[in-house]
């Protein structure tokens, strides 16, 4: 069964860089597109964007200058940064793949709490 | 962005059937992207339940079943059971955002 496992800072002060990595293990996820999820209260889920194996990447236009998301296909980990984070930016983030044939969200990590706060 | 509106709650007893709707437009549901649906349980990640309008993964009781009509889908849970009280979102792709977007989600109660 595949298994998502990601890590980052929690806590940032306004106008810091968020900073997050996830690592990809077991069963079969070739092909798959690796997502990054957001889910607050105000604004629900919303998607950030995604990255392929090859380095490819699709962000959320309302994101795309201040995402950069990064893969590192040796270790099967990719990363999402998110600069210059405002209190808007609080959230659970969610590393997620995405299934190329039906479009759908099919696996997803624990989520990381990251609040920012001044 | 949460831009596919959802009834806020709905309610049933043990047993009844009870459909959630996912309201969207020609942009995103009505453009023929497929509709996928969540069950999310507090303090969880949320789990695929129906991908591909009707199609339910592997391990998904069949009690869970999607539909899709026009630029609107729906969610329905047939002998609803105390388990099933969780959060419920749609989710598509849409082609004037550029951008998969969700559901606002649905707060299942079973009385």
């Amino acid at each position: 069964q595949v298994q998502l496992q990601q890590w980052g800072a929690g806590v940032l002060k306004p106008s810091e860089t968020l900073s997050l990595t996830c690592a990809v293990s077991g069963g079969s996820f070739s092909g798959y597109y690796w997502n990054w999820i957001r889910q607050s209260p105000e604004k629900g889920l919303e998607w950030i964007g995604q990255i392929n194996h090859s380095g490819s990447t699709n962000y959320n236009p309302s994101l795309k200058s201040r995402v950069t998301m990064s893969v590192d296909t040796s270790k099967n980990q990719f990363s999402l940064r998110l600069t210059s984070v405002t209190a808007a930016d609080t959230a659970v983030y969610f590393c997620v793949l995405r299934n190329p044939s039906s479009g759908s969200f099919d696996f997803w990590g624990q989520g990381t709490l990251v609040t920012v706060s001044s | 962005q949460s831009v596919l509106p959802q009834p806020p709650s709905v309610s049933g007893a043990p047993g009844q059937r009870v459909t959630i709707s996912c309201t969207g437009s020609r942009s995103n549901i009505g453009a023929d992207y497929g509709v996928h649906w969540y069950q999310q349980f507090p303090g969880t990640s949320p789990k695929l339940l129906i991908y591909g309008n009707t199609n339910r993964p592997a391990g998904v009781p069949d009690r869970f079943s999607g539909s899709k009509s026009g630029t609107s889908a729906s969610l329905a849970i047939t002998g609803l059971q105390v388990e099933d009280e969780a959060d419920y979102y749609c989710q598509s792709y849409d082609s004037s955002l550029r951008s998969y977007v969700f559901g606002t989600g649905t707060k299942v109660t079973v009385l």
